[in-house]
């Protein structure tokens, strides 16, 4: 089956520091990768959709100077959380598509941030 | 607007049998999604379905009706493992994931 990794797994950071999170299709190529935030006992929030080699498309509400997406190949995107916040200690968790004939997304097993 | 409804938690005993519900108001419809996520862990994919209908895989079953708008997720020989939140998740027309709250399933001995 599809196999997503994310790096780091749980980062612990100071407030004011930015923090990069790695996602990477392992045995796929992925044209399309999604970005979404979980806090706890809620939902998944979708914030941006990312096409290898071209801008990532945010969600309303998700500002894109603070969450810099890049997508330089179809195995790898990152999230990149800039000036980092205590309001944005949460579980973000990546996946893939593109990989069969529906539209099933592949997760990676997320990213816990810690701001303090 | 686009709108996934499920119940928040659902309790059940070890060994039974749940089904849990969801109902769905998207523009266009491309199919839905059912998804298990235990906690501090990210969601592993459990179902998809497209067309009217039930589809059994092992002790899981996933059922469709697009005129009524409705799924469910049934789970059999309920076991302590099964101790979950579910996911439901429908594809609208552009083919974006529109995603329900989540319902916790709880199992008892």
């Amino acid at each position: 089956g599809a196999v997503v990794s994310q790096h780091p797994s749980w980062v612990i950071c100071k407030s004011g520091t930015s923090v990069k999170i790695e996602c990477r299709s392992l045995d796929f190529q992925a044209t399309t990768m999604f970005w979404y935030r979980q806090f706890p006992k809620q939902s998944l929030m979708l914030m941006a959709t990312s096409n290898e080699g071209s801008k990532a498309t945010y969600e309303q509400g998700v500002e894109k100077d603070k969450f810099l997406i890049n997508h330089a190949s179809l195995t790898l995107s990152t999230l990149t959380v800039t000036s980092a916040h205590p309001e944005d200690s949460s579980f973000y968790i990546c996946s893939a598509g593109g990989h069969s004939s529906y539209n099933e997304q592949f997760f990676g097993p997320g990213t816990r941030l810690t701001v303090l | 607007g686009q709108n996934i409804d499920q119940p928040t938690e659902m309790t059940a005993t070890e060994g039974a049998i749940v089904q849990i519900n969801c109902t769905y108001q998207t523009s266009g419809f491309n199919g839905l999604f059912w998804y298990q996520q235990h906690a501090g862990e990210a969601p592993t994919f459990l179902s998809y379905n497209v067309l009217d209908g039930l589809e059994e895989k092992g002790r899981f079953s996933s059922f469709l009706s697009r005129s009524k708008g409705y799924s469910y997720l049934l789970l059999k020989e309920l076991q302590m493992k099964d101790s979950a939140s579910y996911l439901c998740a429908a594809v609208d027309s552009n083919y974006q994931l529109i995603w329900g709250a989540g319902t916790k399933l709880i199992i008892k001995p």
